[in-house]
């Protein structure tokens, strides 16, 4: 089966760090992907991981271990403007195709 | 250059009825996904195309149906809607199928189901 967990809602202050986890078991596992998704709005790209470590662009980091199923999407500096929902999606290359697995989304609330 | 565009934007239908959702993705994009985003939860597969062939389906029941154009612009098809299906649809294009290959989403249709 699939499963990709995350914390359901977060909340930070403004200028600090978030650390948002994600936790994934799927049949296969061919990528993960972090997306930004404010109310009403379409979900923007973020950030893709394929091998294990940390990949870097911008006040945004993500890091994936293959080998524990789990990643993590790291938001320095925090500003007003990123609360929003923070998807967390798993490319599952067991199921044939390509399609994307996500997550049910953290909810993170900035507060000044 | 122009985003992955979709119509309409917003759409209000009752039970039984049937809806159609356009979707037009970025200029050279040749692969199009479907996505139902219910509200709370994160966006489930539908549907993907690639070259007009369907080459991935989600757990979804026959109602659902899509095609693609020859100009890569796509259509999903919803019969005998019901109130369930009230959700918010997302388009997803990307240049090619593959691994790799990062999907960018459209603003998205917003149906309500009455």
């Amino acid at each position: 089966g699939q499963n990709i967990d995350q914390p359901t809602e977060m909340t930070a202050t403004e200028g600090a760090i978030v650390q948002i986890n994600c936790t994934y078991q799927t049949s296969g596992f061919n990528g993960l992907f972090w997306y930004q998704q404010h109310a009403g709005e379409a979900p923007t790209f973020l950030s893709y991981n394929v091998l294990d470590g940390l990949e870097e662009k911008g006040r945004f980091s993500s890091f994936l271990s293959r080998s524990k199923g789990y990643s993590y999407l790291l938001l320095k500096e925090l500003q007003m403007k990123d609360s929003a929902s923070y998807l967390c999606a798993v490319r599952d290359r067991g199921s044939g195709n390509t399609p994307l697995v996500f997550g049910k989304g953290t909810r993170l609330s900035v507060i000044a | 250059d122009a985003g992955v565009t979709q119509s309409p934007t917003h759409l209000i239908k009752t039970r039984g009825q049937q809806v159609t959702l356009r979707c037009s993705p970025i200029s050279g994009h040749k692969s199009v996904s479907w996505y139902q985003q219910v509200l709370g939860q994160g966006p489930q597969f539908i549907f993907q195309y690639y070259e007009k062939e369907e080459r991935g389906r989600g757990n979804f029941p026959d109602r659902f149906s899509a095609r693609q154009f020859p100009n890569y612009s796509s259509e999903l098809n919803v019969n005998a809607l019901l109130l369930g299906d009230s959700a918010l649809y997302l388009c997803a294009s990307s240049l090619v199928m593959g691994s790799g290959e990062t999907q960018y989403f459209g603003p998205g249709t917003r149906l309500l189901v009455l």
